[in-house]
């Protein structure tokens, strides 16, 4: 099946600093979603984004499809940002999300 | 309104009991989702319902059992779960077998 890898799987910043995520796949996707995990297990959807670039306030998302990988940025990062960070994919013909190793963010005050 | 509800939100069983975990949804969605996350790693997929039949069993075992009672419910009944079934069971629906997921907050399971 479709292998999913985040890179860096643990980060730490100073508030206010930027930051990208990196979520490389094995084969074709159809879709592809970035959610933010808080700490009480919620997940939040940010980008549903199978292609392009997609902008939110301080977050920004881009997937090419074609070289299998998508990125998240995070700009001027507040502590409310800390959580856990998935891409998740659907492979082509799989009709199902898998998700990605993810990662830790941690940002201090 | 895109709120996905699960209940309860904690649940502490025996491994002798019977319970059930509920998911309800109210957007028209017509693909549901179980997922289990154990901690520390990423939500894992159980159970696909597609328009009310069950669309996709990632060879879970039979100790959990799901239901799609109608096109805003989804069920899993727990039966004789074992210690390392503990985790976090999270449910999603999206408009069709295909398109954004959106998940509950879920329910955190813990097994004695």
């Amino acid at each position: 099946g479709i292998q999913v890898e985040q890179s860096p799987p643990d980060l730490i910043l100073q508030e206010g600093a930027n930051s990208t995520l990196r979520c490389n796949f094995s084969d074709s996707v159809n879709n592809l979603q970035w959610f933010h995990q808080n700490p009480w297990g919620q997940l939040i959807n940010l980008f549903y984004i199978p292609s392009g670039t997609k902008q939110n306030g301080r977050l920004s998302a881009t997937t090419v499809a074609t070289e299998r990988y998508s990125l998240l940025y995070i700009s001027s990062s507040q502590t409310t940002d800390s959580g856990v960070y998935f891409c998740a994919v659907e492979g082509s013909g799989t009709y199902k999300y898998i998700f990605g190793t993810g990662t830790r963010l941690k940002v201090l005050a | 309104d895109t709120e996905v509800t699960q209940t309860p939100k904690h649940l502490v069983m025996g491994m002798t009991n019977k319970k059930s975990l509920k998911c309800e949804q109210h957007m028209g969605h017509r693909a549901m989702y179980w997922y289990k996350q154990k901690a520390k790693k990423p939500p894992e997929l159980m159970f696909v319902y597609s328009y009310e039949k069950l669309s996709i069993n990632e060879s879970v075992p039979s100790r959990f059992s799901p239901e799609c009672p109608n096109s805003s419910l989804l069920n899993l009944h727990l039966h004789a779960l074992q210690p390392e079934d503990s985790a976090l069971y999270l449910c999603a629906s999206s408009l069709r077998q295909r398109g954004e997921a959106f998940f509950g907050q879920g329910t955190r399971l813990t097994v004695v």
